[in-house]
């Protein structure tokens, strides 16, 4: 079955450090990556995307990922984590081809203290 | 201002009623979409519609009904079949394949 597995139901760090939140997927083919935030009681927000080319993706916020295509990862990062970063981030994949539904994982809560 | 937009953003639904949740796109996108999402889960995929007149089951689908009768528009109505409705509602919507898809700012359904 397709999946997509984020290990850590929550990720702590400091204001000032780097973060990084964790996804691996087990899907058929080269699939298309993203990375969405979601606020409390909000609608999900698009931060970046992995189609084809160089590794490392910038996106908004300040955010990256790195995709790993021997490790089929996609982590996400940022440098210097800020307080309003904190919220709930969810990793997804579509399959190249067909239409375009995405398979979401179960989502990791990032809290970041002052 | 471009987007997705869902209402009521809250909704209260009784025993046996039948209930409509409204999803209006300008973004021209030809894909549109209904998730599901519950605390401590991802979102799961009810209805979606590649094209006007025409929409598919996803994961889900039992205790729910679509149309897309415009392409800036998806309604879906969550039956009374659906013995479990309470939730977080999204509608989203899409371009063609590899293209992002975009969220509206959610729907709560509650039973009461």
């Amino acid at each position: 079955a397709q999946s997509v597995a984020q290990p850590e139901d929550q990720v702590n760090v400091a204001e000032g450090n780097p973060l990084t939140v964790k996804c691996t997927y087990s899907v058929s083919g080269n699939p298309y990556l993203f990375w969405y935030v979601q606020y409390p009681n909000r609608g999900l927000q698009f931060l970046l995307k992995y189609i084809t080319g160089d590794n490392l993706v910038k996106g908004s916020y300040g955010f990256e990922a790195e995709f790993n295509k021997s490790q089929t990862s996609f982590h996400l990062k940022k440098p210097s984590a800020l307080v309003s970063d904190s919220a709930l981030y969810f990793c997804a994949v579509s399959l190249r081809g067909g239409y375009n539904k995405l398979i979401f994982g179960a989502g990791t809560r990032l809290a970041v203290h002052p | 201002d471009g987007g997705i937009t869902q209402s009521p953003k809250y909704l209260f639904r009784k025993e046996g009623q039948n209930v409509t949740l409204s999803c209006e796109q300008n973004l021209n996108h030809d894909a549109m979409y209904w998730y599901r999402q519950d605390p401590g889960q991802g979102l799961r995929l009810i209805y979606y519609s590649q094209i006007v007149n025409d929409f598919q089951k996803g994961d889900i689908a039992e205790g729910y009904s679509v149309s897309r009768e415009k392409k800036e528009s998806f309604p879906l109505t969550v039956t009374s079949a659906q013995k479990n409705p309470t939730a977080f509602y999204l509608c989203a919507s899409s371009g063609k394949s590899g293209n992002t898809i975009y969220f509206g700012e959610g729907s709560w359904l509650t039973v009461v």
